[in-house]
């Protein structure tokens, strides 16, 4: 079985200040896990994804995420957001087992960048 | 990075009436496509997987004869909703994913269904 939780419904956050979305997952084997971000009426961009290797990940706009077996988790970051960075954030993952093709999905956070 | 693009990006049709949905791949061969349906501000609900060549896998309480999947090219999928009626509008969006095991899924733009 393969989950992500993502605790918060909304982030807010002053433009210029740190950025943190946070994610958690759980799976019987080794993750994938990707982060991506959804603008109104728009599919879902790839954000970043970690496969193996470093566990911190460098994505697009500025993205960031660390993965932390211990703790299970894969949070987003970036160190100073934009307005336009308001948007819907969705972590997934994909347990490496076998034949495993499906993504699994938060529920999704919504970030709101303040001016 | 990739592109995958649908069309049509909006279609209204009146209850009864059938609506095919087109998803491309335009820079890569996407060996596994999937369909998603998404809610207002909610996630996606997967709906099916289809890899080239092959019958789609419906996810359970999908109706495979509703929405029928076909998978004909690796550049390309359509999602067909036959007898479409009023519970069927949402926004469909779908998403493909080349050969390797660590490739990424991209997704489309997303197609807005509204029945009347």
């Amino acid at each position: 079985a393969q989950s992500v939780a993502q605790p918060e419904d909304q982030v807010n956050v002053a433009e210029g200040n740190p950025l943190t979305v946070k994610c958690t997952y759980s799976v019987s084997g080794n993750p994938y896990l990707f982060w991506y971000v959804q603008y109104p009426n728009r599919g879902l961009q790839f954000l970043l994804k970690y496969i193996t290797g470093d566990n911190l990940v460098k994505g697009s706009y500025g993205f960031e995420a660390e993965f932390n077996k211990s703790q299970t988790s894969f949070h987003l970051k970036k160190p100073s957001a934009l307005v336009s960075d308001s948007a819907l954030y969705f972590c997934a993952v994909r347990d490496r087992s076998y034949g495993n093709n499906r993504l699994a999905f938060g529920k999704g956070n919504q970030v709101v960048v303040i001016p | 990075g990739a592109v995958v693009s649908q069309h049509p990006s909006r279609v209204i049709c009146k209850s009864g009436t059938s609506v095919k949905i087109e998803c491309r791949s335009l820079d890569f061969q996407a060996t596994t496509m999937f369909w998603y349906r998404q809610f207002p501000k909610q996630s996606l609900m997967l709906m099916a997987t289809s890899n080239e060549g092959s019958k789609a896998t419906y996810e359970q309480g999908v109706e495979k004869d509703k929405f029928l999947i076909n998978h004909a090219s690796l550049t390309l999928s359509t999602l067909t909703v036959t007898s479409a009626h009023p519970e069927d509008s949402s926004f469909y969006i779908c998403s493909a994913r080349g050969g390797g095991v660590t490739d990424t899924q991209y997704f489309g733009p997303g197609t807005r269904l509204t029945v009347l």
